[in-house]
């Protein structure tokens, strides 16, 4: 299948500084990237969609001055996690998609994050 | 709402079948999705269902679909202990072409 890289696969950062995540398809263009969170021992919750060039679209809950996306290219997503807290510690892993009409996501391996 | 279920935990001993079950809400789902996810990594796909399927087999991993009930479930045969992870169902809504995600059912298989 399909790659997905997202990098760094683990984060230690202070609070209120600001953290990027970058997620690439290394051999499809992703015409649409997502961003989900995973708490310890929970399901994946979808943070926000992403399509190249244009705004990410977020999901109710999610604060978009915070987690900001940016989707500049077909092969490129990062999420940067602005003045991160304890409370943004957390599993977050990005999936891409080649087209609205494939059927399958393929994931990164994930980001965890620690906010000392 | 978008509400997926799945039961929390599964055990299973090495050799046995295991089934993973799995009901959902939106009944215009297109395609319907089994991931497994090891300890710390992303997800893998195993393997989907096309809503208009009853049933799909791949090798070890057979997936049944009720449509009526809204119920999918995955049956993993001759399970091993390389098959211990969580196993998320993951549905595509119509409408919104989102994946959403079932709660997750750790699998442990013990010798």
């Amino acid at each position: 299948g399909a790659v997905v890289s997202q990098h760094p696969s683990r984060v230690i950062c202070k609070s209120g500084t600001s953290v990027k995540i970058e997620c690439r398809s290394l051999d499809f263009q992703a015409t649409t990237m997502f961003w989900y969170r995973q708490f310890p021992k929970q399901s994946l919750m979808l943070m926000a969609t992403s399509n190249e060039g244009s705004k990410a679209t977020y999901e109710q809950g999610v604060e978009k001055d915070k987690f900001l996306i940016n989707h500049a290219s077909l092969t490129l997503s990062t999420l940067t996690v602005t003045s991160a807290h304890p409370e943004d510690s957390s599993f977050y892993i990005c999936s891409a998609r080649e087209d609205p009409g494939n059927t399958e996501a393929f994931f990164g391996q994930g980001t965890r994050l620690t906010v000392v | 709402g978008e509400d997926v279920e799945q039961s929390l935990f599964l055990s299973v001993r090495e050799g046995d079948s295991s089934v993973i079950n799995c009901t959902y809400t939106d009944s215009s789902s297109t395609y319907l999705y089994w991931y497994k996810q090891e300890p710390g990594a992303g997800l893998q796909l195993l393997t989907y269902i096309f809503s208009n399927m009853d049933m799909k087999q791949d090798q070890r991993l057979t997936v049944l679909l009720n449509k009526k009930d809204k119920h999918l479930s995955l049956r993993i045969a001759d399970t091993q202990t390389g098959d211990s992870a969580i196993y998320f169902c993951a549905e595509i809504h119509h409408n919104t072409d989102k994946l959403i995600f079932g709660t997750g059912t750790r699998l442990q298989v013990f010798p």
